[in-house]
């Protein structure tokens, strides 16, 4: 069955600090990856996928299929990358095509 | 372009009750997703319809159903109402599922207590 893990409920670290949210998976076949954000009093929006290999905001995310990973990364955190990240992967076949299965969440705080 | 539309915002029933929440999709978006979260559960897959046929369906009881229109609008009804099915829910269009070639875009959600 697919699952995907975030291993942090919370993550805080000061402005400046690198970032690593991390996130895995398991899935028989080959996944799509999405990492999608929620800042304070907004909707959820798509912060970048794995299938365009861009960065988004300073983020990158490689999908590792090795360790059935997918961790977030950014360099030097922002104060205004503080919100809500999810995890999510979409099947690539059969009767689940097209549905998402989302992490339970990680809640980043960047500090001053 | 308009971004997708959920109805009502907020909606306070008794159990028992039934319920209808409505999406509207971006503009030529034929495909909507319906989404629960919860703090318990984190978010979870309802169902998802394309061109008015059900495609996908989550781990839900019978009681919460949907359907989608012509015009690619959805509804998502929950018969029923259990203190439970309290939770935001959230509506999702894209193009076409599938693929990961098309994002999902989310609605606001309708924010449902159930007492």
């Amino acid at each position: 069955a697919q699952r995907v893990t975030q291993p942090e409920k919370l993550l805080s670290v000061f402005k400046g600090a690198p970032v690593e949210l991390k996130c895995n998976y398991s899935y028989s076949g080959s996944p799509e990856l999405f990492w999608y954000v929620q800042y304070s009093r907004q909707r959820l929006q798509l912060l970048l996928r794995h299938i365009s290999r861009e960065s988004i905001k300073g983020f990158t995310a490689d999908l590792n299929k090795g360790e059935t990973s997918f961790h977030l990364k950014k360099p030097f955190a922002q104060e205004e990358d503080s919100a809500m990240y999810y995890c999510a992967l979409e099947a690539d076949r059969g009767s689940t095509l097209g549905r998402l299965y989302f992490g339970r969440g990680t809640q980043l705080t960047v500090w001053p | 372009k308009a971004g997708v539309t959920q109805t009502p915002r907020y909606l306070i029933k008794t159990r028992g009750q039934q319920v209808t929440l409505s999406c509207s999709p971006i503009s030529g978006h034929r495909s909507v997703s319906w989404y629960q979260q919860t703090p318990g559960q984190g978010l979870q897959f309802l169902f998802e319809y394309f061109s008015e046929t059900q495609r996908n369906k989550g781990n839900f009881p019978g009681r919460f159903s949907g359907r989608q229109f012509s015009n690619s609008r959805s509804e998502m009804n929950v018969s029923t109402l259990e203190l439970g099915d309290s939770a935001l829910y959230l509506c999702a269009s894209s193009l076409s599922p599938g693929n990961g070639a098309y994002e999902q875009y989310f609605g606001p959600g309708t924010r449902l207590t159930v007492t």
